[in-house]
Order: C-alpha cells, then structure tokens, then sequence
C-alpha cells in the first residue's frame, strides 16, 4: 500500500502557541488529502479534505483560522493549529488518497499534540 | 440516525475462533466500503476495500457486502491475539464525494 508520514509524531506546547503538522506522500503523488481529529475513546471525525492547489472545504464546526490548511504541493499537506489551548489537544491524522486506487484513503501515523 | 453505525462492543473471541464485525450504512448511493484496524494509539490501517455485492477473499480476512440490505461485515477466520484492535467500518457516500465516514469501531479482544 501507499506510504503517508506525519510530523512530528508528538508535540507539547504552550496555549497560546501555534504549531504546524506536516504530512506527506512518500511514493505517491496525492490530489487530495484529508485532516481527522480523535479524542480518546472517539472515532475519528474528519476536520477538512486538502486540494493541492485550492482552498481547502472545512467540515462544519471546524474553524477554518484555528486550522490553517496549506497544500502547496502533491506530496505535502500543512496542518497549522493557531492560538492552541488545551482542548486542542488530541490525535491528529492525515491520510492521502492514491489515484490509482480510486476511493483508497491511507493514512499517516499521526502527531499527538497536547497543549500545556 | 447515524449515517454508519458498528456495535461498539466489546466483542470477545476465544483464539483460533471466527470474529465477525458488523456495519450498515444509510445512505443508499454508497459506493465504496473499507475496514480499517486501528491498534491503540496509532493510526487506522487498510484492511480491505469492497465495492461490489458478496464476498471478498484477503487471506484470514473476508469482506461482505449486501447493498439491498445497507449491510458491510467482516469475518476474521483463525483469529489471532494480534488480532486485537478496534475494527473501523468506512463509507464512501454517493459521485463525486471523496469524504470516507467512519462508524464509531467495534472493538475486539482475541482470548488466548
């Protein structure tokens, strides 16, 4: 299957703070990715689909200037969380999916991020 | 009415033994379907994809499929320890919409 890395796999900071999370196709080049958020115990529920190229279409609840979503490239999809505060912290996955397997989504391993 | 729904379990299965996982769906223009595992604080990984009605072989692993019925399951024959993981059911809804939803997982504890 197609390989999807994320960076940093963990990140503490301070509220108030921002961080950016990376998250790339390695052997692939991806149209298309997509930002999930999971709280413990919670399944994942999905943030914004990423377009290389275009604005990216925000879920419904979803702060689109918390969440700045940046896909400047078909290998590479930013995830930055502005102003963080400690609900923000949770499990945060990317996935990518493959042309060449239609509606395949595979997903990076994830940044737990956790705001102090 | 939530658009995929899983039994949350726990769902308990002796090794060796068949685990069977359970998924509808409710909208009817659903296209494509994926089991994923996700282990404890990692990621979901691909299990298997199925797009047409019946059955769909990967090894230990089958995937069925009845569209009239808005039914997905999955079967894990020989089940393994490392088996032991939540089991996410996901939908692709209708042309043109590349969003997967995701039922809430059933979780499932293989018994040595």
């Amino acid at each position: 299957g197609a390989v999807v890395s994320q960076h940093p796999s963990w990140v503490i900071c301070k509220s108030g703070t921002s961080v950016k999370i990376e998250c790339r196709s390695l052997d692939f080049q991806a149209t298309t990715m997509f930002w999930y958020r999971q709280f413990p115990k919670q399944s994942l529920m999905l943030m914004a689909t990423s377009n290389e190229g275009s604005k990216a279409t925000y879920e419904q609840g979803v702060e689109k200037d918390k969440f700045l979503i940046n896909h400047a490239s078909l290998t590479l999809s930013t995830l930055t969380v502005t102003s963080a505060h400690p609900e923000d912290s949770s499990f945060y996955i990317c996935s990518a999916r493959d042309p060449q397997y239609t509606d395949t989504q595979y997903f990076g391993p994830g940044t737990r991020l956790t705001v102090l | 009415q939530k658009e995929v729904e899983q039994n949350s379990g726990p769902l308990s299965v002796p090794e060796g033994a068949i685990a069977s996982l359970n998924c509808t769906y409710s909208d009817r223009v659903s296209q494509s379907f994926f089991w994923y595992r996700q282990y404890s604080g990692k990621s979901p990984e691909l299990i298997m994809s199925i797009y047409s009605n019946g059955d769909k072989e990967d090894g230990r692993f089958t995937a069925q499929l009845n569209k009239a019925s808005q039914y997905v399951s999955l079967l894990i024959r020989d089940s393994q320890p490392s088996d032991s993981a939540t089991y996410l059911c996901a939908v692709k809804t209708g042309f043109g919409n590349e969003k997967l939803t995701f039922g809430t997982g059933t979780r499932l504890t293989i018994i040595p």
